[in-house]
Formats: structure tokens, C-alpha cells, sequence
């Protein structure tokens, strides 16, 4: 069974500091990778994807992968209590490599 | 804009009474899905169509069908609702499968009585 662990939190950060989530997964074969942030009561809105090795940026987010230690991570720089969110790592290994979801890690960043 | 719509927002029904969620897209994606998602859980895809190719997760049960009469739109029918059937329905759209990155309606809350 394929899976995609995540801490579920909640994960309590101070406004302006740097919130860090992480994320592993199984499929040794997974090449696409993803983070999405859901609002209570809302859908899951994309907020990066990352296929290579390395470090992402897009404005205050920081997607890292690291395929060797089957990892992915978010950094989000100078949070705001707006970040406050339930944030969910996908994976592609799923049948027909569909992505695969983890249970989110619910993030609360305190003013 | 392009988007993906899912109506109604909100379906309240009666233990074992159908009901019939709809997804519509202007992304001209060819791929749609449907996920259930209960609360502080991970979506879980129940199946999706690559253009008119149906593909069904193997533990969905067999209450749930769908439809995907043309590109634009798709259908989930649940036959005979179970108080355990209480959850969020997102439909999703991606270019193509296999990975690709997938785009979320606003998903349905359907309450059982």
C-alpha cells in the first residue's frame, strides 16, 4: 500500500517566523509532488508543485525535495495568520499514478 | 475564468434516499475525478475519467457511480445513502493523468438523515 505520512499537528507558529511541514512518502518511483493548503470547510487549493531535486521558491513558499530520503517539505517564510490552514502533501504513485494524498497538517499561526 | 463548479454547494437527503452531485469544468481538462474527504482525513479518490474511460478505485463501493455524459461534465449518483456516506465530495480536473497537477471544484457537504 502506497502512503504519504504527515505530522497532523496542529503545528503553532508565531506570526512573522518560518512555519516548516514535511511530508515522506513510499513509492520509491513517485516523481510528482505537490502541496495544497485547505481552508476549514474548503477545497484544496494548489500551492506549489516541485518534480526535481532541490529547493522551489514562489514568494514566501519553499518547496524542498529530496527523492534519496523520500521526503518533500514546505517552508513558509513570514506567516500570517491568513497561512492558518490544514496544508496536505500529494503524491503521484497511486493506480495509474494518480495522486495520493496525506491526512494534511493543520497549521495555526498565532498573532 | 476558468474553473470547476460543483453544484449544489450543500445536500441534505435521507438514509437511502439517491442523490446525484454534479461537476462541471471550462478547463477543458481531460481527465475529472471525484474524491470523498471526511473530516481530518486525506481525500480519497473513488474514480475518475480520462475522456470517456471510466476508471474505478478498486475499494469503492458500489453504491457510488458516476457519469460523464460530455468534457464539460460529471456526475456522482449515490444509490442508497449511509449515515456513513456523510462527508465532502470534491471533484477535480487535471490535463492529463498520471501525475499531473489536479484542480479543485468547492466540493459538496452532503448530510445523511
Amino acid at each position: 500500500q502506497k502512503e504519504v505520512e504527515q505530522n497532523s499537528g496542529p503545528l503553532s507558529v508565531p506570526e512573522g517566523a518560518i512555519a516548516s511541514l514535511n511530508c515522506t512518502y513510499s513509492d520509491r518511483g513517485s516523481q510528482s509532488f505537490f502541496w495544497y493548503r485547505q481552508y476549514s470547510g474548503k477545497s484544496p487549493e494548489l500551492i506549489m508543485f516541485i518534480y526535481s531535486n532541490g529547493d522551489k521558491e514562489d514568494g514566501r513558499f519553499t518547496a524542498q525535495l529530496n527523492k534519496a530520503s523520500q521526503y518533500v517539505s514546505l517552508l513558509i517564510r513570514d506567516s500570517q495568520p491568513s497561512d492558518s490552514a490544514t496544508y496536505l502533501c500529494a503524491v503521484n504513485g497511486g493506480s495509474q499514478g494518480n495522486l495520493i494524498f496525506g491526512k494534511g497538517t493543520k497549521l495555526s499561526v498565532k498573532p | 475564468d476558468a474553473m470547476v463548479i460543483q453544484n449544489p454547494r450543500y445536500q441534505v437527503t435521507q438514509f437511502g434516499k439517491p442523490v446525484t452531485l454534479s461537476c462541471s469544468q471550462t478547463l477543458n481538462h481531460n481527465v475529472m475525478y471525484w474524491y470523498q474527504q471526511k473530516s481530518s482525513q486525506a481525500p480519497k479518490l473513488l474514480f475518475h475519467y480520462y475522456d470517456k474511460d471510466f476508471n474505478n478505485e478498486a475499494d469503492t463501493p458500489d453504491n457510488f457511480q458516476s457519469r460523464r455524459p460530455n468534457t464539460s461534465f460529471c456526475f456522482l449518483d449515490i444509490r442508497s445513502p449511509g449515515l456513513g456516506d456523510a462527508a465532502m465530495y470534491l471533484c477535480a480536473t487535471s490535463r492529463t493523468s498520471g501525475g499531473e497537477t489536479q484542480y479543485f471544484g468547492p466540493g459538496t457537504r452532503l448530510l445523511v438523515l
